[in-house]
C-alpha cells in the first residue's frame, strides 16, 4: 500500500502562486497524479510524472523526486476558479492508486 | 465524446438495504475502478475491473461487490448497509493501452444511508 501526505489547506491571493506539497511512501512505485476537485463535482486529471523532475502544463506545474518520496503542484497566476480541493495520488506496481485527503485551496480576491 | 457516466446521482437507503451503482465508461476505455469518498477525505479504492474480473481490490469488506459487462460498463453492489457507508462512490475508467493510463472520473453517486 501507499501513505500519501498533504496539507489541509492553503490560502492565497488572485495572480500569486501557490505551491502543494505532497510526500509519499510507497511500496512499489508506478507514478504520482495530480487531480483537481471542484466542490460537489468529481476529480479532474491535471498532472502525472513517473520520472525525476517538473512537468509544466500551462500555469499548472509539477515536480517529483522519487529518492525523496516527494512531489509538489505548483499554481501560477491564480484565478479564483482555481479555488478547489487538489489531490495527491500514487500509483504502486499493482497499479491501485492511493489518494491523500486533499489541499482545499482558497483563492482570494 | 461522452464522458464517464454514472447513475443514479443521488440515492436515499435505509440501513440493512441494498444498493446497486451503475457506471459506463469513457468511449474506448476498457477498465473501470470504482472509489468511496467520504466528506472532506480523499477517495479510497474499493476495487478495479478489467475483463469483466476484478483485478483489485481495495480494505473493504465482502458487502462490496461488483460486476462487469461485455461493453465495460459496470456495477457496483453494497449489501446490509451502514450508516458508515454514507459517502459520494466515484467511478473511474481508464485504458490499459493509454499513455499514462490516467483515470477518468464520473459524476459520482451520493448514498445517503438513514
Amino acid at each position: 500500500g501507499q501513505n500519501i501526505d498533504q496539507p489541509t489547506e492553503m490560502t492565497a491571493t488572485e495572480g500569486a502562486i501557490v505551491q502543494i506539497n505532497c510526500t509519499y511512501q510507497t511500496s512499489g512505485f508506478n507514478g504520482l497524479f495530480w487531480y483537481q476537485q471542484h466542490a460537489g463535482e468529481a476529480p479532474t486529471f491535471l498532472s502525472y510524472n513517473v520520472l525525476d523532475g517538473l512537468e509544466e502544463k500551462g500555469r499548472f506545474s509539477s515536480f517529483l523526486s522519487r529518492s525523496k518520496g516527494y512531489s509538489y503542484l505548483l499554481l501560477k497566476e491564480l484565478q479564483m476558479k482555481d479555488s478547489a480541493s487538489y489531490l495527491c495520488a500514487g500509483r504502486g506496481n499493482d497499479y491501485k492508486l492511493s489518494f491523500g485527503a486533499g489541499t482545499t485551496v482558497t483563492v482570494r480576491a | 465524446d461522452a464522458g464517464v457516466t454514472q447513475s443514479p446521482t443521488h440515492l436515499i437507503k435505509t440501513r440493512g438495504q441494498q444498493v446497486t451503482l451503475r457506471c459506463s465508461p469513457k468511449s474506448g476505455h476498457d477498465t473501470v475502478s470504482w472509489y468511496q469518498q467520504a466528506l472532506g477525505q480523499g477517495p479510497q479504492f474499493i476495487f478495479q475491473y478489467y475483463e469483466e474480473e476484478e483485478r483489485q481490490r481495495g480494505n473493504f469488506p465482502d458487502r462490496f461487490s461488483g460486476h462487469q459487462f461485455p461493453n465495460y460498463s459496470s456495477e457496483l453492489n453494497v449489501n446490509a448497509l451502514l450508516l458508515g457507508d454514507s459517502a459520494l462512490y466515484l467511478c473511474a475508467s481508464s485504458s490499459q493501452g493509454a499513455l499514462y493510463n490516467e483515470q477518468f472520473f464520473g459524476p459520482g453517486t451520493r448514498l445517503t444511508v438513514l
